[in-house]
């Protein structure tokens, strides 16, 4: 069965402490992963689209990265404004998303 | 560009009563998607539209949810009659159609209370 993981569940970091989420896949015939960020009361909001392994993208603190099994979302020196909860999703036959981390970032 | 707009943002109902949730989809966007999103989870799909047509509903509880997109832009979703178990955020997303996997654009979503 397929089926996506992401750990932690909860991540407090201090501002300028980097640290990365990561999202664990099993499923067959990857087409795609995506990250989103989801803020409280709000809808997600699209970060980045990977295909392939070895794939990296970039976008101000966050980058991500996709192995055969897993991905990354590495933040680094974080800020207050970066605590939400990050969602990623697994596009194989259907689209799949984890349950989420939710990161908090305290001055 | 705009993005994907839906109402109302807030509800409360009575268990057993109706409810409907309206979206408009990001202009040119072919596919629409009505997901639900319960506290602490991630989104589940309910339906899919590709244009006018039903895509996939295989997660739709179809004696009490409906859902129809006229004209192949605007859409409801429907529930009738609620349940405590519909307490949830309804959200809609739309993507262009075709190609590699394109990312769902949500909207902000309707906060659901059935009490």
């Amino acid at each position: 069965e397929d089926q996506v993981t992401q750990s932690p569940e909860a991540l407090r970091l201090q501002e300028g402490e980097s640290s990365s989420l990561n999202c664990s896949y099993t499923v067959s015939g990857l087409r795609g992963l995506f990250w989103y960020r989801q803020d409280p009361g709000k809808g997600p909001e699209f970060l980045f689209t990977l295909y392939s392994a070895g794939e990296e993208k970039e976008k101000e603190r966050l980058k991500a990265t996709l192995t055969k099994k897993e991905s990354f979302l590495h933040i680094t020196a974080p800020k207050p404004e970066d605590s939400a909860t990050y969602l990623c999703a697994v596009q194989a036959d259907k689209l799949i998303f984890g349950t989420g981390t939710r990161l908090q970032v305290f001055p | 560009e705009a993005g994907v707009a839906q109402s109302p943002r807030y509800k409360i109902i009575e268990k057993r009563q109706s409810v409907a949730f309206w979206c408009n989809p990001i202009s040119g966007h072919a596919t629409l998607y009505w997901y639900q999103q319960i506290l602490g989870q991630g989104p589940k799909l309910l339906i899919q539209f590709q244009n006018n047509g039903v895509v996939d509903d295989s997660q739709l509880p179809k004696d009490r949810f409906s859902a129809e997109r006229l004209k192949g832009v605007d859409s409801t979703l429907k529930i009738q009659p609620a349940k405590l178990e519909d307490s949830a955020v309804y959200l809609c997303a739309s993507s262009t159609g075709t190609g590699s996997p394109r990312p769902r654009i949500f909207g902000p979503g309707t906060r659901l209370t059935v009490l």
